[in-house]
């Protein structure tokens, strides 16, 4: 079955306690991102990458990392967690054809305290 | 600054009858415009979705309507189902460049349906 896969599903985790969010696809996508979900703004992209190698910045990237070392995997890093950064998170993936959705994963909650 | 809106957060509807959900934006670049709709504790799953070319798709019980000039665009369900109830979001791309993944969304719209 063609989908995103993030891990984990809920996090609970103190301020600056580094974590990762791990997040794969099954569907040989070239694109992949990093969205959050706050109440009243909808999601907000934090990174994405056009490629093995090749990441650029979102909307609001402050406090978060990503590497793309393999095509399917592209990893949420968090160094140092801040309350800020509660929110719920989302993995999307899409080709690189005209007109193509993006792909969502579950999500995962995240509360830092 | 909010570029994709949707003014309401929540519209009720009876079962059988027209859901209509609203999106407004700013941006004159986005040129392809998208509605998800998200159940809770699921990701947002893509629902339909409209060229800028165009003024009307349609999709079995599903239609979204786009009035570039006005910058406006709606969703249409028709008849409505309870299974229709989640969180509507709609979202915009521009057009060009490494922009093609890239989508920004407007605040969702929870929308339920009323056996």
């Amino acid at each position: 079955e063609a989908q995103v896969t993030q891990n984990p599903r809920y996090l609970i985790t103190v301020t600056g306690k580094k974590l990762t969010v791990t997040c794969s696809q099954n569907m040989n996508h070239e694109y992949m991102s990093w969205y959050r979900q706050d109440p009243g703004l909808g999601l907000r992209q934090i990174y994405y990458s056009m490629n093995v190698e090749v990441t650029d910045k979102g909307d609001v990237p402050e406090g978060y990392k990503v590497s793309r070392k393999e095509k399917r995997n592209f990893p949420l890093i968090l160094e140092s967690p801040s309350p800020n950064q509660t929110s719920l998170y989302f993995c999307a993936s899409t080709t690189g054809v005209h007109n193509s959705p993006l792909h969502f994963g579950n999500g995962t909650r995240l509360t830092v305290t | 600054d909010q570029q994709v809106k949707q003014n309401s957060p929540s519209l009720s509807v009876q079962e059988g009858r027209i859901s209509i959900l609203n999106c407004d934006y700013t941006n004159s670049m986005f040129d392809y415009f998208l509605w998800y709709k998200k159940y809770p504790a699921e990701g947002p799953t893509f629902l339909i979705s409209i060229s800028s070319i165009k003024d009307k798709n349609e999709d079995g019980r599903f239609t979204v309507f786009l009035n570039k000039s006005a910058k406006h665009l709606s969703l249409h369900i028709v008849p409505s189902q309870p299974g229709d109830s989640a969180v509507y979001f709609c979202a915009a791309r521009r057009a060009g460049g490494t922009s093609y993944g890239k989508l920004t969304f407007g605040q969702g719209t929870i929308l339920t349906v009323h056996p």
